[in-house]
């Protein structure tokens, strides 16, 4: 079973286009996130879930707006596209256990062309 | 700013020799992760270090959180061409936010 189930895998749109991309984790975990991994394999993170609530913001431009419908799932919905949005979106999850030892597990990645 | 250097960028190995990567930074981690991404797929966890001075293995893959909790290195021993792929490491301070090297790029040459 996959963990980390992110969809669509590819999504080719014009600029200007609103989309949005799913995620899902069967984990149980408490933490969701999304990064954005540029042309050159850079990894950013850009927003971070805990319980449903927004505890990292990084310097995204808000056209970007993560919804978060339950712990099981964090949605990046993108307004007007831009040239420059194209990348691959991954999505991760994470639960700290007693004693703060986490790791973070990866989706497999939403490859975003836009035209 | 928090600086993050991973090096090499890319490496060129043939198969069976061994392969060291590392990331110094000019910030105190209290975790270091290492990650290999496979060609369109996402990262994938490799090695977690926790205390300062802690040496682990996973079969071939070694690494090392460095004492001064600056630094870390992955080593991989015995090189297969399914090493390949990108190798990322990824160290937390006490929020739980990651930073991503910019990878090592592994080539294994038969």
């Amino acid at each position: 079973d996959t963990a980390v189930s992110q969809t669509p895998k590819y999504l080719v749109t014009q600029m200007g286009n609103d989309k949005s991309i799913k995620c899902e984790q069967n984990l149980g975990h408490d933490t969701m996130y999304w990064y954005k991994q540029d042309s050159k394999k850079f990894l950013k993170i850009m927003f971070s879930y805990n319980n449903k609530e927004l505890i990292i913001n990084e310097t995204v431009p808000n056209r970007f707006s993560p919804k978060s419908p339950d712990k099981a799932h964090l949605n990046l919905h993108i307004n007007s596209l831009e040239l420059g949005d194209s990348a691959v979106y991954f999505c991760a999850s994470s639960q700290r256990p007693a004693g703060g030892r986490e790791t973070q597990y990866f989706g497999p990645g939403t490859r975003l062309l836009v035209l | 700013g928090q600086q993050l250097n991973q090096s090499p960028q890319s490496m060129f190995i043939q198969e069976g020799e061994d392969v060291s990567m590392n990331c110094t930074s000019s910030s105190i981690f209290n975790t270091w992760l290492w990650y290999k991404q496979d060609p369109g797929e996402g990262p994938v966890l490799l090695i977690a270090l926790y205390k300062a001075g802690e040496l682990t293995s996973n079969g071939r893959l070694t690494a090392q959180f460095g004492i001064t909790r600056k630094d870390s290195f992955l080593n991989i021993s015995a090189s297969i061409p399914s090493d390949v792929g990108i190798y990322f490491c990824a160290p937390a301070g006490s929020a739980r936010q990651l930073t991503f090297g910019s990878g090592t790029q592994l080539t294994v040459l038969p």
